[in-house]
């Protein structure tokens, strides 16, 4: 059981153009999701928390106008990166929670690459 | 934001030896977690500790909450080529605040 999937796993998109991420809770109903961000080598980075039905809660330095998180439904939660530029190249995790913080699973991650 | 101090950053070991890492802190957290993460991957969990002075085994892993609160390690007895991967410790003060990452142990098992 708790299952978390993303898509796509991976994308190339071109500078300037919006790529959208999903995360998928497969057999549970997720009441928050997270978005993380990993360079290469380097520790997961918490982008926001999201909980279903309302606005999601971004970290300190990142710009919630490029990256639009929605949270319509207690198995879905999307990502999308605006006007995408090389520096948005990076590996984008997301995980779920039915409850507690500490009890997070966590998707596959999207490898997003922006030419 | 802040991170956790997670040390060795990365070891090469021979098969069938054991390994041991460890996270500390700052500040006390409520409940640490191991997670394991393969390359492409995302994070698995390996354990969690709820308790102070917690020590839980998860089959030839075993790891501790200190008894301060401010630590964790994870010890992996008899090393196999499938425990190659990335290990992140990780805390939380409570649930709901967010989860704190460790920078990762890299290990490397040589048959």
């Amino acid at each position: 059981g708790a299952v978390v999937s993303q898509h796509p796993s991976w994308v190339i998109c071109k500078s300037g153009t919006s790529v959208k991420i999903e995360c998928r809770s497969l057999d549970f109903q997720a009441t928050t999701m997270f978005w993380y961000r990993q360079f290469p080598k380097q520790s997961l980075m918490l982008m926001a928390t999201s909980n279903e039905g309302s606005k999601a809660t971004y970290e300190q330095g990142v710009e919630k106008d490029k990256f639009l998180i929605n949270h319509a439904s207690l198995t879905l939660s999307t990502l999308t990166v605006t006007s995408a530029h090389p520096e948005d190249s990076s590996f984008y995790i997301c995980s779920a929670s039915a409850g507690r913080v500490y009890e997070q699973y966590f998707g596959p991650g999207t490898r997003l690459t922006v030419t | 934001g802040q991170q956790l101090n997670q040390s060795p950053q990365s070891m090469f070991i021979q098969e069938g030896e054991d390994v041991s890492m460890n996270c500390t802190s700052s500040s006390i957290f409520n409940t640490w977690l191991w997670y394991k993460q393969d390359p492409g991957e995302g994070p698995v969990l390996l354990i969690a500790l709820y308790k102070a002075g917690e020590l839980t085994s998860n089959g030839r892993l075993t790891a501790q909450f200190g008894i301060t609160r401010k630590d964790s390690f994870l010890n992996i007895s008899a090393s196999i080529p499938s425990d190659v991967g990335i290990y992140f410790c990780a805390g939380n003060y409570s649930g709901n605040t967010p989860l704190v990452f460790g920078k990762g142990t890299r290990l490397s098992v040589i048959a």
